[in-house]
């Protein structure tokens, strides 16, 4: 039984390029949350998303940043023209189907960007 | 908006000794959920124990026990019995429901060393 996978664990990227990160969730599971880590910080939401519908996207940047979770593949969070502030650990989360029970999110390992 | 504040950046323990990390959070709602994560230097994070703000009684999962006091909005972990492998960075969580999202919230962490 996988568990949510991230790929690339390792991005670099110079500074006005694209990023894309891609997300699976564990099988079952209908829920993606993406999740941004800053050296030495705690983890910061960012988006929220069921299969073709954002949820929530109130800890996204309003420009750049996008993401989305089509009805066949992996969820993809895009950030255009990187810049250096972008640099960090993106962990993506996934959860079964909610409805008034604290269904977990677990985790995937996370896909460090680094933006020279 | 909901707040989670760990206050403690650093703490250490003996092997086999008991350690105590605090939490506290902000929020005016009734119905939530906490949760204690664990990452590990391969920053995994992995759930290490949860408590739904219904029940009175503190959860336990073998060496890892909460003491939940809702009146006070404190939520601190406590480890018994060190091991080596429980040294890692410890973060708090706030699972907000607000507005039909499931995201969580999440402290800065305190980072524990355990000594031999």
């Amino acid at each position: 039984n996988a568990g949510v996978m991230q790929n690339p664990r390792h991005l670099v990227r110079r500074r006005g390029q694209e990023a894309r990160l891609r997300c699976s969730p564990m099988k079952g599971h209908s829920h993606v949350y993406w999740y941004r880590q800053l050296p030495e910080e705690g983890l910061k939401f960012m988006v929220y998303l069921q299969k073709e519908n954002i949820i929530d996207e109130s800890g996204m940047p309003k420009e750049r940043f996008s993401a989305e979770f089509p009805k066949e593949g992996p969820s993809i969070l895009r950030i255009q023209q990187v810049v250096r502030g972008d640099s960090a650990a993106y962990f993506c989360a996934s959860s079964r189907l909610a409805g008034g029970t604290a269904y977990e999110q677990y985790f995937g390992p996370g896909t460090r960007l680094t933006v020279t | 908006a909901q707040t989670v504040t760990q206050s403690q950046p650093e703490m250490s323990v003996q092997e086999a000794e008991t350690v105590t990390l605090s939490c506290t959070y902000d929020t005016s709602e009734s119905d939530y959920y906490l949760f204690w994560y664990k990452q590990p230097p391969s920053r995994q994070m992995i759930l290490v124990i949860r408590q739904e703000a219904y029940k009175q009684q503190n959860a336990t999962e073998n060496r890892f026990s909460v003491n939940f006091q809702k009146a006070a909005k404190s939520f601190s972990l406590k480890i018994s019995d060190s091991q080596l492998g429980d040294a890692a960075m410890y973060f708090c969580a706030y699972r907000t429901r607000q507005g039909g999202s499931e995201k969580l919230v999440f402290g800065k962490g305190t980072k524990l060393t355990v000594n031999p």
